[in-house]
């Protein structure tokens, strides 16, 4: 079965503090994405990537980053945390090929900052 | 750019009647479009999506959809509701035209499926 894991479901962190969200797939995909979801707003994409080392920019990239140094593993790192970045936060992962195929997602980290 | 608009927040509907969640969308060129459900603390699943051909689009868990093109809309439709479908459905598309596998998403539909 396809699988994109998650590593933490819930974390409560500081205003201030360096996070990391780690997102494992083993579908040997090329395509991983970052999303947020907040109630009303759907999902927002935050980064991208297409390959090993390659990353691009979505929807709202401001206050983080993302780093991909192996095709299964696509983290998303928020430097200095703040309230706003409050959320759900989903990975997600797909084929590059020139069909489309659908978007594998995980279960999701809820992220709350105090 | 590419969009999606789900004009409803929430849906009620009886178990055993049939349900519809609406979606418009918005794109410069032809779309490709997606149906997600996510249940409570989980994740998003596929359900269906429109490539090409016929209008109709039959997906998992008995829902379809179908595509108008003159009216740039994806509604989602199942002919006999369940209580286990009330969950949250996002719409989605994606430019054919756009790199890679970029999808946009609604803003989501709660249904509500009532015994």
């Amino acid at each position: 079965d396809v699988k994109v894991t998650q590593s933490s479901r819930y974390l409560v962190k500081r205003t201030g503090e360096k996070v990391f969200l780690e997102c494992v797939q083993d579908m040997d995909h090329e395509n991983m994405f970052w999303y947020r979801q907040d109630p009303g707003l759907g999902l927002r994409l935050i980064y991208f990537s297409y390959d090993v080392k390659m990353k691009e920019k979505g929807d709202i990239p401001e206050g983080y980053s993302v780093s991909r140094e192996k095709k299964e593993r696509f983290s998303l790192i928020l430097e200095s945390a703040s309230t706003n970045q409050t959320s759900m936060y989903l990975c997600a992962s797909s084929l590059l090929a020139e069909g489309v195929g659908e978007l594998f997602f995980g279960e999701g980290s809820r992220l709350t900052v105090l | 750019a590419q969009s999606v608009a789900q004009p409803e927040d929430q849906v009620n509907v009886a178990e055993g009647n049939p349900l519809t969640v609406k979606c418009t969308y918005s794109v410069s060129g032809n779309p490709y479009l997606f149906w997600y459900v996510q249940y409570p603390n989980r994740g998003l699943q596929f359900l269906l999506k429109y490539i090409t051909g016929d209008n109709l689009v039959k997906g998992s868990y008995g829902f379809e959809a179908e595509f108008n093109k003159s009216q740039t809309s994806f509604h989602l439709k199942k002919p006999s509701a369940l209580v286990s479908d009330s969950a949250l459905y996002f719409c989605a598309v994606r430019d054919v035209r756009a790199a890679g596998n970029k999808l946009t998403f609604g803003g989501g539909t709660r249904v509500l499926v009532k015994p």
